[in-house]
């Protein structure tokens, strides 16, 4: 299968905790992204990395990435109930500008 | 700038009936995709258009499902006759080459 792993499938925590999800790919990739799906809508862009990059930010997200181990990970600080949704990895195959989606992580953040 | 225009929302249909999807990406944006995602599941790529032109097929199932992307812009997805397995939401995306990619709402197909 081209799709990779994301763990944990399932996370719950307290309003105000960190969230950390993993993901794990199989191919050399051009980059690798980060998707957020809330219940019902379609899939919301996050943050990308490239492959020469290590660690990127954006606001309260956090991304790294490890070509060696083919391995990222995305973390959430400070979490709000707003963040509850699915999370997605997605990777850029080097040939072709193809997208591969991990299976994702549920994410439930309780007030 | 508007995002990736997707219709219809919902549709329900019987099996062995016939649905088409439509897709109208972002200005601009050469490449074009179909994924399908089933509930519970990632996204899996159906299609892949650069300009009028398909990249990578390689998972659409051939014998019921086509895909046109007329003119390089907007796009059409069918399904003919559809089966019970095809219940799931139909994403469309679009990107610029080799950037980020920006998907619509979707459309929710269910087959009783």
């Amino acid at each position: 299968s081209q799709q990779g792993e994301e763990d944990p499938q399932a996370l719950s925590i307290q309003e105000g905790e960190n969230a950390t999800m993993n993901c794990s790919y199989k191919t050399s990739i051009n980059n690798l992204q980060w998707y957020r799906q809330n219940s019902g809508r379609g899939l919301v862009h996050l943050i990308l990395i490239r492959s020469n990059e290590r660690e990127k930010h954006s606001g309260r997200l956090r991304v790294t990435l490890d070509t060696s181990k083919k391995s990222s990970s995305l973390l959430i600080t400070a979490s709000r109930a707003a963040d509850t949704a699915s999370y997605f990895c997605a990777w850029t195959m080097e040939y072709g500008n193809k997208l591969v989606f991990g299976a994702g992580t549920i994410l439930r953040v309780k007030s | 700038e508007a995002g990736v225009a997707q219709s219809p929302r919902y549709k329900i249909i019987e099996k062995r009936q016939s649905v088409a999807f439509w897709c109208n990406p972002i200005s601009g944006h050469a490449t074009l995709y179909w994924y399908q995602q089933i509930l519970g599941q990632g996204p899996k790529l159906l299609i892949q258009f650069q300009n009028n032109g398909v990249v990578d097929d390689s998972q659409l199932p051939k014998d019921r499902f086509s895909a046109e992307r007329l003119k390089g812009v907007d796009s059409t997805l069918k399904i003919q006759p559809a089966k019970l397995e095809d219940s799931a939401v139909y994403l469309c995306a679009s990107s610029r080459w080799s950037n980020t990619i920006y998907f619509g709402e979707g459309s929710w197909l269910t087959v009783v």
